[in-house]
């Protein structure tokens, strides 16, 4: 059972650089999340989606872009890298609200941007 | 609107004494209560969940977290604490009664818990 898979694990970026932030459930679960965790901070919701083609924002999504094109899959976009974005990026999932049993956490991506 | 807090950044016991790490919510109606457990360059993982009935709830690890509803409190518990119980702890809220964005959950801050030989 391989649960919510990210990658890449490690990534330094340069300022003004993109990249994806890869995502994959395989529990069949129709919500999913990005979080950044910054020391101290807690854990931030970047964005979420509750199914197939349909993202919202959470609450610091300034910077990022998301797509849901399938159930399984949920990439986070980083256009123009800015060092305000190093930080650990968690994407979770669940089921909805009515067979809500918590989240299912991806094992993080740390990111640095130089 | 809903929040969690954890009021301490750090909790520091010694190895075989009990341990408390606190947390106290806020929503507007009924609480589903999370803990969350992460160690040093890991990913979250559950440790306990109170969704509804008996208000002490067992979880791994020989952890266990009361429901005091009175209180709002959802403080984390554990009998005897060992050396591998260091990692940061997460208290995670969200509101049962609603759905869409108000169903998201709500971190706190984390709470790092050092417990010394």
């Amino acid at each position: 059972n391989a649960g919510v898979t990210q990658t890449p694990k490690f990534r330094i970026l340069k300022i003004g650089q993109s990249m994806t932030l890869q995502c994959t459930q395989d529990m069949n679960h129709n919500y999913m999340y990005w979080y950044r965790q910054d020391p101290g901070m807690g854990l931030k919701l970047i964005y979420y989606s509750v199914g197939a083609g349909i993202t919202d924002k959470g609450e610091v999504p300034n910077g990022y872009n998301v797509s849901r094109s399938t159930t399984e899959d949920f990439p986070l976009r980083l256009e123009l890298a800015a060092p305000s974005q190093t930080s650990v990026y968690f994407c979770a999932s669940s089921y909805s609200p009515k067979g809500f049993i918590g989240y299912t956490f991806g094992s993080g991506t740390r990111l640095t941007v130089v | 609107a809903q929040s969690v807090a954890q009021p301490e950044d750090q909790v520091n016991v010694a190895e075989g004494n009990p341990l408390t790490v606190k947390c106290t919510y806020s929503v507007s109606g009924n609480p589903y209560l999370f803990w969350y457990v992460q160690y040093p360059n890991r990913g979250l993982q559950f440790l306990l969940k109170y969704i509804t009935g008996d208000n002490l709830v067992k979880g791994s690890y020989g952890f266990e977290a009361e429901f005091n509803k009175s209180q709002t409190s959802f403080h984390l518990k554990k009998p005897s604490a060992l050396v591998s119980d260091s990692a940061l702890y997460f208290c995670a809220v969200r509101d049962a009664d609603y759905g869409g964005s108000q169903g998201n959950l709500i971190f706190g801050k984390g709470t790092k818990l050092s417990v010394k030989p």
